[in-house]
C-alpha cells in the first residue's frame, strides 16, 4: 500500500517564477492538506481539501494556491516566488476526521528560490 | 507569536537511560496533543497523542504527560535507543482536533550507544 507520495522531490526556481508540487494520498484517504516547513521551524499549515475544494486555510497569502482533483491527488501552486518560500513543502492526508494521529505525511518537497 | 514552544533545540542521551522532551502551548483553546517522530529526508511520523481529559498516556516505551494548568507536555522514552534518534515535533489543536495542527520548531534527539 503505497502512503502519500510527493513530487518532485527537489526543485530550484528564481524569484518571481511559478511552481507546481504535486501529491498523492495515501490509498484510501480523500482529504490533503499542505504544510510548509521553513529551516529550523515546525510544519506550518497552508491549507486544506476535500471534495476538491479549500475547507480551511492557515496564514499564507493569495500567492499560494491549491487543488484537488477527482481522485483525491492535489497540487500546489506559488506564484511569483520570493526567496522566504524557500522551504519543504508537505503534504498530508487523512479521511475526513482529519486533525488527528491518522494523518500521514509525504518526504516532501524541498524548494529553492533563488 | 509561537503558540507552541519546544524550548530544547537538541537533546542527547546515553542508550538505555530516559529521554525526557518538553513542549510548552500558550493557547488555551487547545485541548488535543501529538508528538511526531521525523527522520532525515522523510515526513513526520506520528508517534502518540494525549486529549485533555487525560493527564499522561502510554504506548510501549513513550509516555506522554499533560499538564494543563502549567500547560505543558512532556514526552518520555523509556528506554532510549539508537533508532530513536530523530527529530521530534509536538503539535497541538483546538475544539477536539478539528483545528489545523500547530506545530513546535522541534527537537533533535541523539541516542548514543
Amino acid at each position: 500500500d503505497a502512503g502519500v507520495t510527493q513530487s518532485p522531490t527537489h526543485l530550484i526556481k528564481t524569484r518571481g517564477q511559478q511552481v507546481t508540487l504535486r501529491c498523492s494520498p495515501k490509498s484510501g484517504h480523500d482529504t490533503v492538506s499542505w504544510y510548509q516547513q521553513a529551516l529550523g521551524q515546525g510544519p506550518q499549515f497552508i491549507f486544506q481539501y476535500y471534495e476538491e475544494e479549500e475547507r480551511q486555510r492557515g496564514n499564507f497569502p493569495d500567492r499560494f494556491s491549491g487543488h484537488q482533483f477527482p481522485n483525491y491527488s492535489s497540487e500546489l501552486n506559488v506564484n511569483a516566488l520570493l526567496l522566504g518560500d524557500s522551504a519543504l513543502y508537505l503534504c498530508a492526508s487523512s479521511l475526513t476526521d482529519f486533525y488527528n494521529e491518522k494523518l500521514f505525511f509525504g518526504s516532501g518537497t524541498q524548494l529553492s528560490v533563488l | 507569536d509561537q503558540q507552541v514552544k519546544q524550548n530544547s533545540p537538541s537533546l542527547s542521551v546515553q542508550e538505555g537511560r530516559i529521554s525526557i522532551l518538553n513542549c510548552d502551548y500558550t493557547n488555551s483553546m487547545f485541548d488535543y496533543f501529538l508528538w511526531y517522530k521525523k527522520y532525515p529526508a522523510e515526513g513526520p511520523t506520528f508517534l502518540i497523542s494525549i486529549s485533555s481529559i487525560k493527564d499522561k498516556n502510554e504506548d510501549g516505551r513513550f509516555t506522554v504527560f499533560l499538564n494543563k494548568s502549567a500547560k505543558h507536555l512532556s514526552l518520555h522514552i523509556v528506554p532510549s535507543q539508537p533508532g530513536d534518534s530523530a527529530v521530534y515535533f509536538c503539535a497541538a489543536s483546538a475544539f477536539a482536533g478539528n483545528t489545523p495542527l500547530v506545530f513546535g520548531k522541534g527537537t533533535r534527539l541523539s541516542v548514543i550507544a
